[in-house]
């Protein structure tokens, strides 16, 4: 089956802009989907489709596809965005469900 | 609010077997797929399985096909999984969560706070 792939470690500092990437081949057949999950929490939806966010997100958070990369964008990153994210799609070459290995958010 | 409450966990031995269950609430169980993922110790999530609506369709991620059952009882407004021949790499929480499908993205919208399963002798 198909992977998705993250960086495992980003950086930022409070107040700017930062992108976390997932690759995957799947992701030039569908769109990624986002979660943060803070420690000792459950996972919460922040972005899925094209670029929606559910009720309660803030509009800092974003979603974007190129190729076979999508992108979580954080505009203006609060300490509390401090977090794992991980990316969600579906496999095309299957009827799995993929997720990334996360990438461990830090808000400097 | 979307209610999902995990049970069965706990520390089983290697070869042993385990049932966990999920229990639904606050919302029209019958009409969600329902997956299962789990998360080992530091590491990032795994989908382990899905169940359908309509046709009762499951799917199983390769690292647990004919060793997990999953099931679900709408009338009870419960998601299961069974659990045979464990292995010291099943050790992880085992979240239920709810999914829905896109026609072109998949995403899970509501999670439990999961139970932890111990693989361990």
């Amino acid at each position: 089956s198909s992977e998705l792939t993250q960086d495992p470690a980003v950086s930022v500092a409070l107040g700017q802009t930062v992108r976390i990437t997932c690759q995957g081949d799947s992701l030039r057949s569908f769109y990624a989907s986002w979660y943060q999950q803070k420690p000792g929490q459950a996972p919460v939806l922040v972005i899925y489709g094209e670029n929606n966010r559910p009720s309660g997100i803030p509009d800092r958070f974003s979603g974007s596809r190129s190729g076979n990369t999508a992108s979580l964008t954080i505009t203006g990153a609060q300490a509390e965005d401090e977090a794992d994210y991980h990316c969600n799609s579906r496999d095309s070459s299957s009827n799995h469900l993929l997720f990334g290995g996360g990438t461990k958010l830090t808000v400097l | 609010e979307v209610q999902l409450v995990e049970s069965g966990g706990g520390l089983v031995q290697p070869g042993g077997s385990l049932r966990l269950s999920c229990a639904a609430s606050r919302f029209s169980f019958s009409l969600y797929e329902m997956n299962w993922v789990r998360q080992a110790p530091g590491k990032g999530l795994e989908w382990v399985s899905y169940s359908g609506v309509r046709d009762s369709t499951v799917y199983y991620a390769d690292s647990v096909k004919g060793r997990f059952t999953t099931s679900r009882d709408n009338a009870k407004s419960s998601l299961y999984l069974q659990m045979n021949s464990l292995r010291a790499e099943d050790t992880a929480v085992y979240y239920c969560a709810t999914g829905y499908s896109g026609d072109d993205f998949y995403y899970f919208d509501y999670w439990g706070q999961g139970t932890l399963v111990t693989v361990s002798s």
